[in-house]
């Protein structure tokens, strides 16, 4: 059935670690967003893509890196430069209008 | 950069009443969207609004768009223990900034059976 599927649900690293959060869609969504969620805080947009091969920074870009080389891709890479880290990290994919979202990981950062 | 302001921060009510809440923004959005999330999940689109004025229902959750683009509110009639969670309101502003939703910062609903 058709969906978001975001992989690990649960992921901890060590500090100073690079880490790699999956975003895979079979919803055939052009669009595709990395958001990322802190408690108390609505969410803030960290990279989008319009389409394969281009992606933009959004509000909170420094620290991440995404890549899209594929249309039901969009995997974010969460360097040591990304001073805080931990967070809910959330994916979505858009049509028209509307966003629809993967289930989330959560990165603690030990 | 836009923001929106969402109200209340929280909520506790006992099963079976009425919930409000609403969003208020000093720009103007083209698209009105009210997302829950439960805890630990993703959000889940429970009404889209996309004309100032709209009103529109999803069974005891009702919507509108407000008449200057810049408010919109979410009600819950007869609320059950179900209704249990987080609340954000979400805009798009159209233009340059076309599919890039800015959201609120939610509203914690909690119900007593």
């Amino acid at each position: 059935d058709g969906g978001i599927t975001q992989s690990p649900k649960y992921l901890f690293r060590k500090e100073g670690q690079n880490v790699t959060l999956s975003c895979e869609q079979n919803l055939n969504h052009d669009a595709m967003y990395w958001y990322r969620q802190d408690p108390g805080q609505g969410l803030r947009l960290i990279y989008y893509s319009q389409i394969v091969n281009d992606f933009q920074k959004g509000d909170i870009a420094e620290g991440y890196s995404v890549s899209r080389e594929k249309k039901e891709s969009f995997p974010l890479t969460v360097t040591s430069a990304q001073k805080n880290p931990t967070a809910f990290y959330l994916c979505a994919t858009r049509r028209r209008t509307n966003l629809f979202f993967g289930p989330g990981t959560r990165l603690t950062v030990l | 950069g836009q923001q929106l302001n969402q109200s209340p921060q929280s909520m506790f009510i006992q099963e079976g009443e009425d919930v409000s809440m609403n969003c208020t923004s000093s720009s103007i959005f083209n698209t009105w969207l009210w997302y829950k999330q439960d805890p630990g999940e993703g959000p889940v689109l429970l009404i889209a609004l996309y004309k100032a004025g709209e009103l529109t229902s999803n069974g005891r959750l009702t919507a509108q768009f407000g008449i200057t683009r810049k408010d919109s509110f979410l009600n819950i009639s007869a609320s059950i223990p179900s209704d249990v969670g987080i609340y954000f309101c979400a805009g798009d502003a159209g233009g340059t900034s076309y599919g890039k939703l800015t959201f609120g910062q939610g509203t914690i609903l909690t119900v007593h059976p």
